[in-house]
C-alpha cells in the first residue's frame, strides 16, 4: 500500500517570502501525484497535479511543484507568498493500480504574516 | 472542475441517533464517489468508495454496518452513520472523480458531525 508523507506540520513565513513543502511518497509503481489546499472554512480545492510528461507541474495562484521520480518527492514551490496562501495543503498520491483511489499526506499548515 | 455539494454542513445529533449526509454531482455524472473522514488537525482518511448501482467498497478498519452508502443515482450518494456515537463525532467529505484510471477528485464542503 502507499503511504505519503509531508514534513512540515506547520510553517511560518512573511509575505514576500519564498514557500517550498516537501511531499514524499512510498510506492514503486506508477503514481499520479497532487496537491490540494483547504482554506480556513472552505473546502479542498485542487492545485495542481502531475500524471506524465514535464515533471515540472505549475498550478494556480503561482504555485508550482516539481515530480522527482528518483527520490519518490513531488515538493511544492511558491517564489513568494501572500496573505492569502494561509491555509492547509495537502499532498496526495493514487497509485494507477488502485484505480482512483487518493493517499493524503498529513497536512501542512502554512501561516502567512502580513 | 465538477461542482459538489454536501447537505447538511453541520448537523448535532444525541448518542444512538442515525444520521443521513448527502452528497450530490452538481454538473456532471458520477458513477463513482468517495467518502472520507478527517479529524481534527489530522488529514483525510477514505472510507469508502460508492459505486453508482452496486454496493460500497469499504477501507480496512471502516465498518460497513455502521456507515451505510447508498449511490443510487449518478448525481447522488449518501452516508448514513447509524447509531451514532460521540467517537463519531468527525468531518466527513465527499468527492466525485472526472473518471478514467488517472481521475482527478473534486470535494464537497463537507459535514461536520456532532454527537451528544
Amino acid at each position: 500500500a502507499q503511504s505519503v508523507s509531508q514534513h512540515n506540520h506547520h510553517v511560518i513565513l512573511s509575505e514576500a517570502a519564498s514557500l517550498e513543502l516537501g511531499c514524499n511518497y512510498s510506492y514503486g509503481g506508477t503514481v499520479n501525484l497532487f496537491w490540494y489546499v483547504q482554506y480556513p472554512g472552505q473546502h479542498l480545492q485542487l492545485l495542481l497535479k502531475y500524471f506524465s510528461g514535464d515533471p515540472l507541474v505549475k498550478g494556480i495562484k503561482g504555485f508550482e511543484a516539481e515530480f522527482i521520480k528518483s527520490k519518490f518527492s513531488f515538493n511544492l514551490r511558491k517564489p513568494s507568498v501572500q496573505w492569502s496562501d494561509t491555509a492547509e495543503y495537502f499532498c496526495a498520491v493514487n497509485a494507477r493500480a488502485a484505480g482512483n483511489k487518493l493517499t493524503f499526506g498529513g497536512g501542512t499548515r502554512v501561516l502567512v504574516k502580513p | 472542475g465538477a461542482v459538489v455539494s454536501q447537505h447538511p454542513s453541520r448537523v448535532i445529533c444525541k448518542s444512538g441517533t442515525s444520521v443521513k449526509i448527502e452528497c450530490r454531482s452538481l454538473d456532471f455524472q458520477a458513477t463513482t464517489m468517495f467518502w472520507y473522514r478527517q479529524f481534527p488537525k489530522q488529514s483525510l482518511m477514505l472510507m469508502a468508495t460508492s459505486n453508482e448501482g452496486s454496493k460500497a467498497t469499504y477501507e480496512q478498519g471502516v465498518e460497513k454496518d455502521k456507515f451505510l452508502i447508498n449511490h443510487a443515482s449518478l448525481t447522488l450518494s449518501t452516508l448514513t452513520v447509524t447509531s451514532a456515537h460521540p467517537e463519531d463525532s468527525s468531518f466527513y467529505i465527499c468527492s466525485t472523480t472526472s473518471g478514467g484510471a488517472s481521475g482527478t477528485q473534486y470535494f464537497g464542503p463537507g459535514t461536520r458531525l456532532t454527537v451528544l
